[in-house]
């Protein structure tokens, strides 16, 4: 059965670093999400991306964070410069046609620890 | 703005017994529902949706109804098995939002005793 996949599957980084996160979603969904869980909370949304651009985006998603679809296979999360308080599990998630009734297909996820 | 409240774990059962997670929402209009299940290690499943009022989702033998008058979507299951001992999440889309984000409840976990 085609899944999502995320690598890494834990990133340690200093404050102020730049770091990537890396999802291939299933091959032919159009629709890509990334979320994110702190520790101890709610799964909180970021980002929505389809046909190349963000679709929708919360307010955590602010200046430092950026999205690509670099290639035909590859979604990634940008953190330009991370806080401490960006420490947290975050997740790829991928849909077929983007509707409120399509199910998203959720990767394992990356752990990110910010130092 | 749109919400969902579930009810805090951790839940402990002991095997065959019948399990409840309650889950309320607060949305203007009709949502779309979702009950999403992570297993230890794992990402999130979608164990069952429901997409209209009184549509039941069912999958695994877990249930939910959608029921509009009291904004509700419990997750029920008459007899429980080890194997899902887990993190169970309510979620919502709400139709007429951009992006089709999910909201998320606090996530319940469950653990199944043998």
């Amino acid at each position: 059965e085609p899944e999502v996949t995320q690598t890494p599957s834990h990133q340690v980084t200093q404050m102020g670093q730049e770091v990537i996160l890396r999802c291939v979603p299933i091959s032919n969904h159009l629709y890509f999400y990334w979320y994110r869980q702190i520790l101890g909370q709610k799964v909180e949304f970021l980002v929505s991306f389809y046909n190349n651009e963000i679709s929708e985006k919360s307010e955590i998603f602010d200046d430092q964070f950026s999205v690509e679809r670099p290639d035909g296979s590859n979604f990634t999360l940008k953190i330009r410069s991370t806080k401490l308080e960006d420490s947290a599990m975050y997740f790829c998630a991928s849909s077929t046609n983007g509707g409120s009734t399509d199910t998203q297909y959720f990767g394992p996820g990356t752990r990110l620890t910010v130092l | 703005g749109n919400s969902v409240t579930q009810m805090e774990g951790p839940v402990t059962l002991s095997e065959e017994a019948f399990l409840t997670i309650n889950c309320t929402y607060t949305a203007t209009g009709y949502p779309s529902l979702f009950w999403y299940v992570q297993y230890p290690g794992e990402g999130l499943q979608l164990l069952l949706k429901a997409t209209k009022a009184d549509d039941k989702g069912s999958n695994k033998g877990f249930e939910a109804t959608y029921r509009k008058e009291t904004t509700s979507f419990h997750l029920e299951k008459g007899s429980v098995q080890v194997s899902d001992s887990a993190v169970y999440f309510c979620a919502l889309i709400h139709k007429e939002a951009a992006g089709n984000k999910l909201t998320f409840g606090g996530g319940t976990r469950v653990l199944v005793k043998p």
